[in-house]
């Protein structure tokens, strides 16, 4: 079964700053991976995702995330933090030709002006 | 694309009614959907897997006959809350997974809170 791992409950940046939200899972063949932002008392938006093509991902506003398969990792990057960024980011991973996600517990990143 | 609704966004009612919760994909077609329960602060838990004709998969510690799942066609699937208790109050988010699509499209979420 797969897991997947989130370091931290809350992240808190200043604006301009880097985002760094730390991702692991745990399966024994590469899935898919990916990472979704959820602003309050809205759904899930679809922020990028791997799927064992180019191992850094580029996804929307400006967030990218890089597959370390040595490292099990896929950390969600952005080089520049913005007041709107701020919002619960969820990690999650399928098999491939799974439909069902496994999500990690979710990170909260707050950006302090 | 790959819009997803849910009605109503949010509902209150009293404990021991049954709610009703509607989500469409509006602009896609898709065999495959999810419902998913979120309680405050915490991940999306997996409730059930649904496909469009047959019985919907439930997860361990769902309860089938409390959660009516009821997927009709390929754009709309109903999930009733019957007899809800204070303990049912979450956010019930929905999503579907289209076919030769390698994600879910989610629902912005509906807000359930048993009085």
């Amino acid at each position: 079964a797969q897991s997947v791992t989130q370091l931290g409950s809350h992240v808190s940046v200043s604006e301009g700053a880097l985002v760094l939200l730390r991702c692991n899972y745990s399966s024994s063949v590469p899935p898919y991976l990916f990472w979704y932002v959820q602003y309050p008392n809205q759904g899930l938006q679809l922020l990028l995702k791997y799927t064992s093509a180019a191992t850094l991902v580029k996804g929307i506003n400006g967030f990218e995330a890089e597959f370390k398969k040595s490292e099990t990792s896929f950390h969600l990057t952005k080089p520049s933090a913005h007041m709107s960024d701020a919002a619960e980011y969820f990690c999650a991973a399928s098999g491939a030709g799974s439909y069902q996600l496994t999500f990690g517990k979710g990170t909260k990143l707050s950006v302090i002006p | 694309g790959a819009v997803v609704s849910q009605h109503p966004s949010w509902v209150i009612c009293k404990s021991g009614t049954s709610v009703k919760i509607e989500c469409r994909s509006l602009d896609f077609q898709a065999t495959t959907m999810f419902w998913y329960r979120q309680f405050p602060k915490q991940s999306l838990m997996l409730m059930a897997t649904s496909n469009e004709g047959s019985k919907a998969t439930y997860e361990q510690g769902v309860e089938k006959d409390k959660f009516l799942i009821n997927h009709a066609s390929l754009t709309l699937s109903t999930l009733t809350v019957t007899s809800a208790h204070p303990e049912d109050s979450s956010f019930y988010i929905c999503s579907w997974s289209p076919p030769e699509a390698d994600t879910q499209y989610f629902g912005p979420g509906t807000r359930l809170t048993v009085l």
